[in-house]
Order: C-alpha cells, then structure tokens, then sequence
C-alpha cells in the first residue's frame, strides 16, 4: 500500500530532551515536506526537501532541524524542544515532477508534547 | 507572500443536502494550483480535489466539485448530497513554486441527520 508512515504517533517530552520524529514514504516520491497544525493556524510549513541532501527552509524552521540521507526518509529533529512546539505534526511527500500541479500525500500525524 | 483565507464559522448542514465551503486566495504568481483536504476528528489529512490556475473548467470528484473563480481569486468547495461521514474539518491549500503549499486555517463541517 501507498502510503506515508510517521513515528511515534503519540510523545510527551520534555524541555530540552533531543528527540527525532521520523518519516517514511514507499511511493519513489522526489518532495518530502514537514508542517506543524496550531488550532485556529491551519497548517504551517516548517522544512521541505526537493531530494536527497537538498533541504530549504519553509515559514517556520525556528527549532527543528531536517535531513534528507535517502529518498524515502525524512526525519524531523528538535534538538532542544520547548512548550511552544507542543502541536500536531504532518510529514507529507510528492512526487515532484509537476512542481505546483503536484498533490501531497500525509502521514498519519505525530502529536507531540512538550512539557 | 501566498494567503488563504477561509472565513465561515463551524457550519451545520442537514444530511442529503448541498454545501459550500469559501475560499479566497491572493498570490502574484501567475502559476497556481488550488487543493482542498478533509481532516476528520481521527486527524488524517485526506486529500480531496485540484484545481489548476489554468484549468478553464471547474474540477469535479465524485460527491466533490470545485467553483473556481479566477478573476475573484476564489476557490469555492462544494459538496452534494452531505452524508454523516463528511463532518469533519475542510482546509483550502494554495500550491506555488517548487510544491509548496500554502493553508488557509480551515472549516469545520458537521453533517446532522
């Protein structure tokens, strides 16, 4: 099945503990993106990827670090995680070829926590 | 800078009915794609339907059509005949430059038997 894949799903942390939320998609697909949902904000982007080992900022990188090693993975990393990026966070990819014609497929959403 | 603006308050339609979901955009791009996603109380992002800046004709999937009103910078969701499944919040995304996406803040939609 097509699909992205985040984990964890669920991660109540706390200030100051490195953690990484990962991302996976199975569909050969050239973009991956990260955005993080605030009620009453929409969706936000915070980092996104043409390839592999090309990454670009997006509205709001503040706090988080990216990588892009392989095709199929994109891990997001907060290094030093503070309450204000207590949200839900969506990993989504597409295939990159038909630059603003090309639908995103989510994951699943990972809601984190910070305490 | 992209904007999306998505003004309704929650909206309650009855079941089997039509409904309308706004959208207004601005952009200075000329090349633009209009996308509209379903997130129900599980919290997946689904996607719904495309509009491209160019498309002369309105899209349609399914239960799904898209009023896009080029010269208003409107991309109107409408869906036919609501079912229970449809209650759920609706986001209006402009697409620009190299895929990235541009979200509105959303409608929630609740469908009433």
């Amino acid at each position: 099945e097509a699909q992205v894949t985040q984990n964890p799903r669920y991660l109540i942390t706390v200030t100051g503990k490195k953690l990484t939320v990962t991302c996976s998609q199975n569909m050969n697909h050239e973009y991956m993106s990260w955005y993080r949902q605030d009620p009453g904000l929409g969706l936000r982007q915070i980092y996104y990827s043409m390839n592999v080992e090309v990454t670009d900022k997006g509205d709001v990188p503040e706090g988080y670090k990216v990588s892009r090693k392989e095709k199929r993975n994109f891990p997001l990393i907060l290094e030093s995680p503070s309450p204000n990026q207590t949200s839900l966070y969506f990993c989504a990819s597409s295939p990159g070829t038909g630059g603003y014609t090309d639908t995103q497929y989510f994951g699943p959403g990972t809601r984190l926590t910070v305490l | 800078a992209q904007k999306i603006t998505q003004t309704q308050p929650g909206m309650f339609v009855q079941e089997k009915e039509a409904v309308t979901l706004d959208c207004t955009y601005d952009t200075s791009d000329q090349s633009y794609g209009l996308f509209w996603y379903k997130q129900p109380s599980s919290g997946e992002m689904i996607f719904l339907i495309y509009q491209g800046s160019y498309d002369e004709q309105n899209a349609t999937e399914g239960r799904y059509s898209l009023n896009f009103q080029k010269a208003r910078k409107s991309a109107n969701l409408v869906i036919s005949a609501s079912q229970l499944g449809d209650s759920a919040m609706y986001f209006c995304a402009l697409s620009y430059g190299n895929n990235r996406l541009a979200f509105g803040k959303g409608n929630q939609v609740v469908v009433i038997p």
